[in-house]
């Protein structure tokens, strides 16, 4: 029972910008939109959340529509590095920390 | 930057032994957790642990599954009789809290091999 949906993959050019869709439509009032990562052979890694306003970090940009129904993760120059499968995940009062992965986002970045 | 780290890296074992996997959570978290991901699967959640015991377990986490907290730092996951199809990444992650808002810290993974 996914509860976000996310293209297969995306492909970007270095130093380009890159806008990862997540699609929430079932997403309820108390629920926060969590983005982690996974580089090849890694454990997951946090990237970003949010709640209703868009956010930023040293990672990424976090931007949420006004109905909350979609997100979008923004990487604002990819390198190489940022090659890796990024998650949107929905973390509600229900969850218990339980993290639900989908099969996410692959991201390729070509030099 | 504290982080949570796992031993071994790798292990393989023979089919119907019993393994030991372990985890050093980050030191100031209370709340524990193994996933696992299968070769080109999604990441799974295992068990979640706090001051103790178990809070939520998913269907995978059958009566062959135990997780521990022997000491005051390590989280351990035990699997008492190995099937191949438990073959997989093991992850442990922890966090401060579980709110909504809490972040979980995954370790590297320890990468199980059941021949």
């Amino acid at each position: 029972d996914a509860k976000t949906t996310q293209p297969n993959s995306m492909e970007s050019n270095e130093e380009e910008p890159v806008h990862l869709p997540c699609n929430h439509s079932t997403i309820s009032g108390t629920d926060y939109i969590h983005w982690y990562r996974q580089l090849p052979s890694q454990g997951p890694e946090y990237v970003i959340h949010g709640l209703t306003s868009n956010v930023n970090n040293r990672m990424a940009s976090l931007a949420i529509a006004e109905d909350r129904k979609s997100s979008t993760l923004i990487l604002h120059r990819a390198t190489l590095r940022d090659a890796a499968v990024y998650y949107c995940i929905l973390t509600g009062t229900d969850s218990w920390g339980k993290l639900q992965f989908g099969a996410g986002t692959q991201v390729v970045v070509t030099p | 930057e504290p982080e949570v780290t796992q031993t071994p890296s790798h292990q393989v074992t023979q089919m119907g032994q019993e393994v030991i996997l372990r985890c050093v959570p980050i030191s100031n978290h209370l709340y524990f957790y193994w996933y696992r991901q299968i070769l080109g699967q999604k990441v799974e959640f295992l068990v979640s642990f706090y001051n103790n015991e178990i809070s939520e377990k998913s269907e995978i986490f059958d009566d062959q599954f135990s997780v521990e907290r022997p000491d005051g730092s390590n989280f351990t996951l035990k699997i008492r009789s190995t099937k191949l199809e438990d073959s997989a990444m093991y992850f442990c992650a922890s966090s401060a809290g579980i709110a909504s808002t809490d972040t979980q810290y995954f370790g590297p993974g320890t990468r199980l091999t059941v021949l």
